[in-house]
């Protein structure tokens, strides 16, 4: 398997355009997470789904932020305006979750963005 | 509610020296630990993880950690460190939940810096 997929590797953007980040997770892994990546923060768990439905985005910063995951092999991060603060590393992780399962989370490389 | 402190940001050492990197965690309940590692420019890579049984976990490239209940800790090791193992590495707990979505619950990362 290829493992996670994340595109674009890196995204120079002005402030106030949209931003769309995406995600292939592991074939046959039924969990995804989007993290985020900064120096002033360290790793941010922002959502996760579970079989493609949102269980829990408490970490979404504010509205600008929306995810969604329309199939089991798809994801997309959008920002929408997007402001310098946003600028990161943002990180799509997935994982297969079984009642007797091993938990591991597999991570993509990431994806760079600089809003300027 | 869980959490793990990683009390040093930063740990510098010479080349073939040992280290440690120490982990702490708090839980009400048992859980599951990990410890990624972060190379430049690159996503995080599991190193090694303590789902049960033994407490003295190995881990890839000679790593390994021991998961010590009573003291809540996961501490890091490696007998003799090599230049190519400067890098980030973060602690990471997970409580499952019978069957729903992990969550990584994810320390502030250690620094790594090993100097010939």
């Amino acid at each position: 398997d290829a493992g996670v997929i994340q595109s674009p590797r890196h995204e120079v953007t002005e402030m106030g355009q949209e931003v769309t980040l995406r995600c292939k997770p592991i074939s046959g892994h039924n969990s995804l997470f989007w993290y985020r990546q900064t120096m002033m923060r360290g790793l941010e768990l922002l959502i996760y789904f579970n079989n493609n439905v949102p269980i829990d985005d408490s970490g979404m910063p504010e509205d600008r932020f929306s995810a969604k995951m329309p199939n089991a092999s798809f994801s997309t991060l959008k920002i929408q305006p997007s402001e310098p603060r946003d600028s990161a590393v943002y990180f799509c992780a997935s994982s297969l979750v079984r009642l007797a399962g091993d938990p591991i989370q597999y991570f993509g490389a990431g994806t760079r963005l600089s809003v300027l | 509610a869980q959490s793990v402190t990683q009390l040093d940001s930063q740990v510098p050492v010479f080349e073939e020296a040992p280290v440690e990197l120490r982990c702490n965690y708090s839980s009400s309940v048992s859980v599951y630990l990990f410890w990624y590692v972060q190379y430049p420019n690159q996503g995080l890579q599991l190193l090694l993880k303590y789902l049960s049984g033994s407490t003295l976990v190995k881990g890839i490239n000679g790593f390994e950690a021991e998961f010590n209940k009573s003291q809540t800790s996961f501490h890091l090791r490696k007998p003799s460190v090599h230049i190519s193992d400067t890098a980030e590495y973060f602690c990471a707990v997970s409580v499952f939940d019978g069957g729903a979505t992990n969550k990584l619950i994810f320390g502030t990362g250690t620094l790594l810096a090993v100097q010939p």
